[in-house]
């Protein structure tokens, strides 16, 4: 079973604060995507990283993929209160049909 | 408008009703997929379709039912509804042209069972 595990489960930060969350497995991915889920809505797709070692940047958020390919990290710099929500990585099950797995998810809360 | 909509969007029901849970899409995508997300457990595949004619359990299928009435719509159904079947469920969408990550959510519906 390919389980992808988050860490930290909470954060609570001020405004302005960097953080970083994290997205481990003990298993080889061939992508990881990274969502952002805000109260009352629906998971939003932020990210797909597919090479090792891969670096994306979203504005202020920074995502990268480990060279092994099993674990992601996501990098906030200057947290604003927008950046409030739940972030869930995922990622697609190897010979599961085309299905996703997805992380327990990381709550954050930027405070202004 | 919405491309993923989800209907209801909160239910309370009784144990033991029957309930039904409807989504919808603009998006023109053949694949649709049914989650419960939970606290602390993330969201985990109740159902999935490919078209109108294929239809898969996911990981936790016991006690749903599915129908996809048309490439545009697919609903879930509790036969009958137990606590623990209180949940968040999302509706999502994906094209078979991207890969199985490229998945597109509904709003969700907020699930009480009494």
């Amino acid at each position: 079973t390919q389980l992808l595990e988050q860490s930290p489960q909470f954060l609570s930060i001020q405004e302005g604060e960097n953080l970083t969350v994290y997205c481990n497995s003990s298993s080889v991915f061939s992508s990881l995507q990274w969502y952002r889920q805000e109260p009352g809505e629906g998971p939003v797709l932020l990210v797909t990283v597919v090479t090792g070692g891969e670096v994306k940047k979203l504005k202020r958020l920074t995502f990268q993929f480990g060279d092994a390919r099993k674990d992601s990290s996501l990098h906030i710099t200057a947290a604003q209160p927008g950046d409030t929500g739940l972030y869930l990585c995922a990622g697609p099950i190897s010979g599961g049909y085309q299905k996703v797995t997805f992380g327990t998810g990381t709550k954050l809360q930027v405070i202004p | 408008d919405a491309d993923v909509t989800q209907t209801p969007r909160n239910r309370i029901t009784k144990t033991g009703k029957r309930i039904m849970l409807e989504c919808s899409q603009t998006k023109g995508h053949d694949r649709m997929y049914w989650y419960r997300q939970d606290p602390g457990l993330g969201l985990r595949l109740i159902y999935y379709s490919f078209d109108v004619k294929d239809i898969n359990k996911g990981e936790i299928s016991d006690g749903y039912s599915v129908s996809r009435q048309a490439q545009a719509k697919f609903s879930l159904s509790l036969e009958s509804a137990i606590p623990n079947q209180t949940a968040l469920y999302f509706c999502a969408t994906r094209d078979s042209s991207r890969g199985p990550e490229t998945q597109y959510f509904g709003p969700g519906t907020r699930l009480l069972v009494l």
